[in-house]
Order: C-alpha cells, then structure tokens, then sequence
C-alpha cells in the first residue's frame, strides 16, 4: 500500500523558514515524480510544484507564488521528499500535501501557520 | 480566480444525476489529461478519476468523467448522501509549466 506521511509543519512568523518532510512508503520512489500541493483554510487546493526523478533530470517546476521562496528536493535514499519553505508570508499559511505524480495518492498533510 | 473554470455549487436530491463541468483552455485540458478529485470534509483529496475518464479502482461505476475540446466534465448517476463533498478538477498547463486546479464545486445532497 502506498503511503505518503507529512511532518514538519508548525507556527512561524513572517519572514521566517520551515522545512517540511515527506516519508513515503510501499512504491518505487526513486522513479517517481512527486508534488507538494497546498490549501489554505476555506480555499481550494493549489499546486505548489513538483520534482521529477532522478532519471528524468531531477527537474524542479514551482508556481508562481512560491517561485524563488520555496525549494524542492528529494533524498531517495531515505525515500522522502521535502519542502524549504523561506521567506514566509502570512499567505502561505495553509495545509501543505504530498502526492505522488498526477496527484494520484496524497498525505494526511501538515498544517504551516505564518502569523506574528 | 482560476484558470480552470467550475462551478462554485452544485446539488441534487438522492438518485438523481449531477453533472460538474471545468473549462479551460488550449494550453491546459486541451493539450494535457484531466484528474479530478473528491474532498469529504475535513479529509485529504482522493482521485477519482483519471487521464480524463478512467476510475481507480475502488470508485464506483457511478462517477464517469468525459473531456471534448477545452472542457471536462465529472457526472455522478443515483446520488447518494455520502456523495456531499468538495470536487475538483485538474490537469498540466503547457504554457504555464504548473499543474492547475479547478476553483472546486461544493456539492450539495438535498
């Protein structure tokens, strides 16, 4: 069974950072592209980016909100995946998931708050 | 506002059919598969179908998804009360390099 597990989320100020971690279990992760996909309390679900594998180049596409903030990376050693988080605003507070490609399966998610 | 255009609401009685709409353009569900995705209250998203109307496995028969042109549609036959949720649908936008979502459509058993 594919399982996805989302930690790291918590309260941060404005300007501050936070790193958010995905373990994942019960598929091949190493060829797996993967996504972090956000929802902001009352709002819709909003893509974050996603990280291809290894294989495919590694490459990192994000959206435009978080462009230049937010990093993607992957550890396939450890099968996890993960989300830096810089320079936070009090409109990237929401639940943060992870999803496997195509967003076919997703976390529970993590709660991020940026507040002062 | 989202590239991917639903409706906010939708509702029906029990048993009858719902049909939810998403359009976009020709960057996105006209290049690129459609997904859409059920969200019960208070829970993570959960496919329900993909690559425009294929079903996982586990979802039943009365969830069909369709996709002409720039446009997609989810339907749902013999409405049940377990179906009131939050629909959304999905897909890759070529001109964007990013993944869109629809607004979403609350969906109302009466």
């Amino acid at each position: 069974e594919v399982q996805l597990v989302e930690s790291g989320g918590g309260l941060v100020k404005p300007g501050g950072s936070l790193r958010l971690s995905c373990a994942t279990s019960g598929f091949t992760f190493a060829g797996a592209w993967m996504n972090w996909v956000r929802q902001a309390p009352g709002k819709g679900l909003e893509w974050v980016g996603r990280i291809k594998s290894k294989s495919d180049g590694e490459t990192i596409d994000y959206a435009a909100p978080v462009k230049g903030r937010f990093i993607i990376s992957r550890d396939d050693s450890k099968t996890a995946l993960f989300l830096q988080m810089n320079s936070l605003k009090t409109e990237d507070t929401a639940v943060y998931f992870c999803t496997t490609v195509s967003m076919t399966v997703w976390g529970q998610g993590t709660m991020v708050t940026v507040s002062s | 506002q989202s590239v991917l255009t639903q409706p906010p609401s939708a509702s029906g009685t029990p048993g009858q059919r719902v049909a939810i709409s998403c359009s976009g353009g020709i960057s996105n569900i006209g290049a690129n598969l459609v997904y859409w995705y059920q969200q019960l209250p208070r829970t993570a998203p959960k496919l329900l179908i993909y690559k425009n109307f294929k079903r996982p496995s586990g979802v039943p028969d009365r969830f069909s998804g369709s996709k002409s042109g720039t446009s997609a549609s989810l339907a749902i036959d013999g409405l049940r009360s377990e179906d009131e949720a939050d629909y959304y649908c999905a897909t890759w936008d070529d001109s964007l390099s990013a993944w869109l979502f629809g607004g979403g459509t609350k969906l109302t058993v009466l």
